[in-house]
């Protein structure tokens, strides 16, 4: 199964909105509403942002939001901050009791 | 407050074995459906696998690339975590973490983390 589909990189400037995609296929993120995003700083343990596609755990800021389309979920953060840099995963319950990552999206703040 | 430690790992041989420990702590261990994640330097998240609950029938569910030479158990009596490693490949080189979910969400998604711990394969 291969991984899901995240642009190897964005960028946006302080207080822009930012949108990052994590594409899929009906056998995973298009048949489930079980996408999570994660947050991870070099050298840091990963950090859940969102899960079930929009909820946000308690103590995540709520420029962090989700959604999904057919087969692609999005992951949206505004009002960037210098603190947002970081590398970004989303993940999809899938077929066969297993979840699946994406790629990973790295998010420079200029 | 929620801890996951991670131990175990080393240096391992191609061909070779090891197991991987998560102790966990600030939590009801028993309930929980925990999952391994391992992260090859560099590189992105992997998912290897997850063991339920006992309540829910402790069962297990492996990736393909690990499914048939991993193996995960847990010990509720000691609030542990492990992952048996056989066979090891140099691609299962990584940072390996233990991670659970928010309570009651399903084994969907990876709340709690450890600090992960490093298995290298090489000759």
């Amino acid at each position: 199964q291969s991984a899901l589909t995240q642009p190897a990189s964005v960028s946006g400037s302080p207080g822009q909105s930012i949108t990052i995609s994590c594409t899929g296929t009906s056998s995973d993120v298009g048949n489930y509403n079980l996408v999570s995003w994660y947050q991870q700083h070099p050298g840091k343990a990963p950090k859940l942002m969102i899960y079930e596609v929009i909820k946000r755990p308690s103590g995540v800021s709520s420029r962090f939001s989700g959604s999904k389309s057919g087969t692609t979920a999005s992951l949206t953060i505004s009002g960037l901050q210098a603190d947002d840099e970081a590398d970004y995963f989303c993940c999809s319950y899938a077929a066969y009791n297993t979840l699946i990552f994406g790629g990973g999206t790295k998010l420079t703040v200029l | 407050e929620v801890q996951l430690v991670e131990s175990g790992g080393g240096l391992v041989k191609p061909g070779g074995s090891v197991r991987l420990s998560c102790a966990a702590s600030g939590i009801t261990f028993s309930d929980l459906w925990m999952n391994w994640v391992r992260q090859a330097p560099g590189k992105g998240l992997e998912w290897v696998g997850r063991i339920k609950s006992e309540t829910d029938g402790g069962t297990t569910d492996y990736a393909a690339p690990v499914k048939g030479r991993f193996t995960i158990s847990r010990d509720d009596s000691k609030n542990t975590l492990y992952l048996q490693l056989n066979s090891l490949k140099t691609e299962d080189t990584a940072l390996y973490y233990c991670s659970t979910d928010i309570p009651m969400t399903g084994g969907t998604n990876f709340a709690y983390w450890g600090q992960g711990t490093l298995v290298t394969v090489s000759s």
